[in-house]
């Protein structure tokens, strides 16, 4: 089946340091791909959308100078976090979907902790 | 703005006991709902997709419904099982296929052996 591979899965950077997490749809083309943050006990929240060859459309209240998204082929998606601060602290999770009806696949998560 | 809600936020049961976990949904203007487990510090899995056209889906022990005009789901779990113990996220499409997820905060259950 689909498989959607997530890297880092977790990742320990100091403040002010910038971070990539890189999202890869293995067997199939994602022209879209997700991603999300999860805070502790709470629900994944939609932080943008990556459109391959254009630019991410980000959700209201998400800063698209802090959190960077390039999707330059149809099989990867990164998302860096730049100048890291704690606050930036969370589980950011991508996800893909094939153009039919499938469900969308997500990755394994990466855990990001800010010192 | 669409916004799901699930009920209850934590359950714990006896092994072998049937349950039932509940979605509710402000905009019943849905593409699609789907159930997800996660584990702890983990991914997602997909466990389960309604598309907004049909009524129920089922997977072994699993088996969700889905009232659309009542923005209302429900996953059922029959014979439950410690291996059952996980999170599950309850998430609405926006649109057409393929687009993102809205998620409700989820239901953590724990069975008990």
């Amino acid at each position: 089946g689909a498989v959607v591979s997530q890297h880092p899965s977790w990742v320990i950077c100091k403040s002010g340091t910038s971070v990539k997490i890189e999202c890869r749809s293995l067997d199939f083309q994602a022209t879209t791909m997700f991603w999300y943050r999860q805070f502790p006990k709470q629900s994944l929240m939609l932080m943008a959308t990556s459109n391959e060859g254009s630019k991410a459309t980000y959700e209201q209240g998400v800063e698209k100078d802090k959190f960077l998204i390039n999707h330059a082929s149809l099989t990867l998606s990164t998302l860096t976090v730049t100048s890291a601060h704690p606050e930036d602290s969370s589980f950011y999770i991508c996800s893909a979907g094939q153009p039919n009806n499938s469900p969308l696949h997500f990755g394994n998560g990466t855990r990001l902790t800010v010192t | 703005k669409q916004e799901v809600t699930q009920i209850p936020a934590a359950l714990s049961v006896p092994e072998g006991e049937n349950l039932v976990l509940n979605c509710s949904f402000t905009d019943s203007a849905i593409y699609n709902l789907q159930w997800f487990r996660q584990d702890p510090g983990k991914g997602l899995t997909s466990l389960l997709l309604i598309q907004s056209s049909q009524r129920e889906q089922t997977s072994g022990r699993l088996n969700a419904s889905l009232d659309k005009s009542s923005g209302r789901s429900t996953l059922y779990i029959a014979a439950s099982q410690p291996g059952d113990s996980a999170t599950y996220l309850c998430a609405v499409s926006r649109s057409q296929a393929g687009t993102a997820l809205i998620f409700g905060k989820g239901t953590t259950l724990s069975v008990s052996s």
